[in-house]
C-alpha cells in the first residue's frame, strides 16, 4: 500500500541527538494525525493536524514537535528524547477531523524508533 | 472527553469457533464506532464500523453490534481462521472530535 508513507522505517538515535521522521499522504486528505504506539499505551494520540493547522496536543512534551508545511506532508521533530520513548510512532491521514462519513483513518507502517 | 474501554486484552480460541470483542464507551453523543485490525508487523486497517442509527451491520464472517442505551458495542467473528489472529482495536468518536480508541484486543486463532 502506497497510501500513506513513513520515512524511515527504523531509527537508533542516542539520547542527544535531534532527528525527524517524515510522513506523506497520497490520498488528497486534509487531516493528518501522529500517534504513539507501545505496550502500555497501543494507540496514544499525539497531534492532529486540520488543513495543516494543529488542531490537538494531546499533552506531549516538547521534545516531541511537529510540523505540517502542507496536507500532504507532516513531520515529527525529534531533541533530547528519553528511553521510555521508544515506540512505533505511527502517522495517519483521514480526509477531515470531523463529519459524518470523514473518519477512515488511513495509517502508514510506522517508524520503529528506539532511544540509546 | 470520550473514553472507551475495550475487552478482553487478549483472546485465544480454536479455528473454526466464534470471537467476540466488547468496547463500551462514555460519551452518549458518540455517533460512529469503527473497528481496525492490526496483524503482526502491519499497519491498522479498518475492517467494519457502523453508526449510530443501526443496531447491526455484517460483512462476511464479521458483525458489529451496537446497544446505544448501554453504551456498549461489540464485534463478532464467526468461523475464525489464522489470518484472523491480529490485535482489533475498537474506537468512537461524536463527530466533533477525533477517534478515541481502546487499547486492543489480541485475537489467537490456533489451528
Amino acid at each position: 500500500e502506497t497510501g500513506v508513507t513513513q520515512t524511515p522505517r527504523h531509527l537508533v538515535m542516542g539520547m542527544t541527538n535531534k532527528k525527524s521522521l517524515k510522513c506523506e499522504q497520497h490520498l488528497g486528505h486534509n487531516a493528518m494525525y501522529w500517534y504513539k504506539q507501545s505496550a502500555k499505551k497501543p494507540l496514544e494520540l499525539m497531534f492532529v493536524y486540520n488543513f495543516k493547522e494543529q488542531t490537538e496536543n494531546n499533552s506531549v512534551p516538547s521534545r516531541f514537535s511537529p510540523e505540517c508545511p502542507n496536507s500532504s506532508h507532516l513531520f515529527l521533530h525529534l531533541h533530547t528524547l528519553q528511553p521510555e520513548d521508544s515506540a512505533l510512532y505511527l502517522c495517519a491521514s483521514s480526509q477531515d477531523t470531523v463529519g459524518l462519513g470523514n473518519y477512515e483513518q488511513y495509517f502508514g507502517p510506522g517508524t520503529r524508533l528506539t532511544v540509546t | 472527553g470520550e473514553n472507551v474501554e475495550q475487552h478482553p486484552s487478549t483472546l485465544s480460541v480454536q479455528e473454526g469457533d466464534s470471537a467476540v470483542i466488547k468496547c463500551t464507551y462514555s460519551d452518549s453523543a458518540s455517533n460512529y464506532f469503527p473497528w481496525y485490525k492490526q496483524e503482526l508487523g502491519k499497519r491498522p486497517q479498518l475492517i467494519i464500523d457502523i453508526r449510530s442509527n443501526v443496531g447491526e451491520k455484517k460483512d462476511q464472517r464479521i458483525a458489529v453490534t451496537l446497544n446505544k442505551t448501554a453504551k456498549h458495542f461489540s464485534l463478532h467473528i464467526t468461523e475464525t481462521q489464522p489470518e484472523d489472529s491480529a490485535v482489533y482495536f475498537c474506537a468512537a468518536s461524536n463527530g466533533y472530535s477525533t477517534l478515541t480508541f481502546g487499547k486492543g484486543t489480541m485475537l489467537l486463532v490456533s489451528p
